[in-house]
């Protein structure tokens, strides 16, 4: 089983560019996330998932959009990318059941000039 | 929201000692569940160890151990015989019980010293 992978690893953009960040996982997990962590200030929900079909918004959701269109995969997009994104990207997954922790893909780097 | 708290933003220990990251969170449930992740420089995010909040008991996995508290909202961790491989970042992390939204704290750098 790979687990959770993400495309790319990392990334250089500049102002006003979009892009695309892309989640997959092979575990069957219902719920998926992506956050992004920034130095001191630990890891922040942007947007998650409950289903396939299904998201909603988290902590930091303004300047990003998700898609879910498949079980296996999250998408995370950013239409016009701005320096105050520049960060490190997770996505993660977890189980319905009680208990169900995270996991983590590697992380992408994405850096806005 | 829940908030999660790590007031020490970095520790250092010395090798085969025994140190203690502290962790306090702040929430309206009963009924909760509580984790600790390893971020080591290579950037993945490592599950360390987890505990239901309906469980009185503090959970172990190896020389990781917890002190559950949950009157006082506090989810310390101890590393014990630590070794150079714990050096890293540890976040402590808070799960809802439905709807599976967890919740990060800023996170503890820690040293270990040879």
């Amino acid at each position: 089983n790979a687990g959770v992978t993400q495309t790319p690893k990392f990334r250089v953009l500049k102002t006003g560019q979009s892009m695309t960040l892309l989640c997959a996982q092979d575990m069957n997990h219902e719920y998926m996330y992506w956050y992004r962590q920034d130095p001191g200030m630990g890891l922040r929900l942007i947007h998650y998932s409950v289903g396939e079909g299904t998201t909603a918004k988290g902590e930091v959701p303004d300047g990003y959009n998700v898609s879910r269109l498949k079980k296996q995969n999250f998408l995370l997009g950013l239409e016009s990318a701005a320096p105050s994104q520049t960060s490190v990207y997770f996505c993660a997954s977890s189980y319905q059941g009680l208990a169900g922790g995270l996991n983590f893909g590697p992380g992408t780097r994405l850096t806005v000039l | 929201a829940q908030t999660v708290t790590q007031s020490q933003p970095e520790m250092s220990v010395q090798e085969a000692e025994t140190v203690t990251l502290s962790c306090t969170y702040d929430t309206s449930e009963s009924d909760y569940y509580l984790f600790w992740y390893k971020q080591p420089p290579s950037r993945q995010m490592i599950l360390v160890i987890r505990q239901e909040a309906y469980k009185q008991q503090n959970a172990t996995e190896n020389r990781f151990s917890v002190n559950f508290q949950k009157a006082a909202k506090s989810f310390s961790l101890k590393i014990s015989d630590s070794q150079l491989g714990d050096a890293a970042m540890y976040f402590c992390a808070y799960r809802t019980y439905n709807f599976n939204k967890f919740y990060f704290g800023s996170g503890t750098k820690l040293n270990v010293k040879p």
